[in-house]
């Protein structure tokens, strides 16, 4: 039982490159969350999920698009990367509204 | 809105002193309640929650945490503190809908 993991786990893009972050989950939950953190600022969630098939803008979800093809996977997309991008990028996954479990985190710099 | 406070950016206690990391929150409705742990490089760890019920909620690793209604706080607390619980201690609040706020997190150093 793997839990949450994220793919990569580090990156380094280029402004204007585009890239994805894979998150998977073996716990059969419903709920998946994209965050990202920041010095200072704690978690800020970026979009989630409800079940397969569903998506929902957080609090920063500018810049972000994301897919749910399937119930295990999550997807976080990157269209056109700018350094305000640069962040640790943390997926969360949740059986119910309550406890989330967290991946190992994959951080991203956009130079 | 919903809001959560840690005020404090660093606790520093020594080994087997108490520990107490602050938290307080703001919201309509009623609260459901959550702190985490975040050791170096990794993803954040579940400690405890509070739901409903009783106000004081134990949780993993020795730790517990009091939710108190008046004050709208939620503190942890740990009687004897470890070395290995020198880490960065999160609050986080969720109401009404799936959005959980994070509080900007305090760093715990536990001396020897």
């Amino acid at each position: 039982n793997a839990g949450v993991t994220q793919t990569p786990k580090f990156r380094v893009l280029k402004t204007g490159q585009s890239m994805t972050l894979l998150c998977a989950q073996d716990m059969n939950h419903e709920y998946m969350y994209w965050y990202r953190q920041d010095p200072g600022m704690g978690l800020r969630l970026i979009h989630y999920s409800v079940g397969e098939g569903t998506t929902a803008k957080g609090e920063v979800p500018d810049g972000y698009n994301v897919s749910r093809l399937k119930k295990q996977n999550f997807l976080l997309g990157l269209e056109s990367a700018a350094p305000s991008q640069t962040s640790v990028y943390f997926c969360a996954s949740s059986l119910d509204r309550y406890e989330q479990y967290f991946g190992p985190g994959t951080r991203l710099t956009v130079t | 809105a919903q809001s959560v406070a840690q005020p404090e950016d660093q606790v520093n206690v020594a080994e087997g002193n108490p520990l107490t990391v602050k938290c307080t929150y703001s919201v309509s409705g009623n609260p459901y309640l959550f702190w985490y742990v975040q050791y170096p490089n990794r993803g954040l760890q579940f400690l405890l929650k509070y739901i409903t019920g009783d106000n004081l909620v134990k949780g993993s690793y020795g730790f517990e945490a009091e939710f108190n209604k008046s004050q709208t706080s939620f503190h942890l607390k740990k009687p004897s503190a470890l070395v290995s619980d020198s880490a960065l201690y999160f609050c986080a609040l969720r109401a009404a809908g799936n959005k959980l706020t994070f509080g900007g997190g305090t760093r715990v150093l536990v001396k020897p």
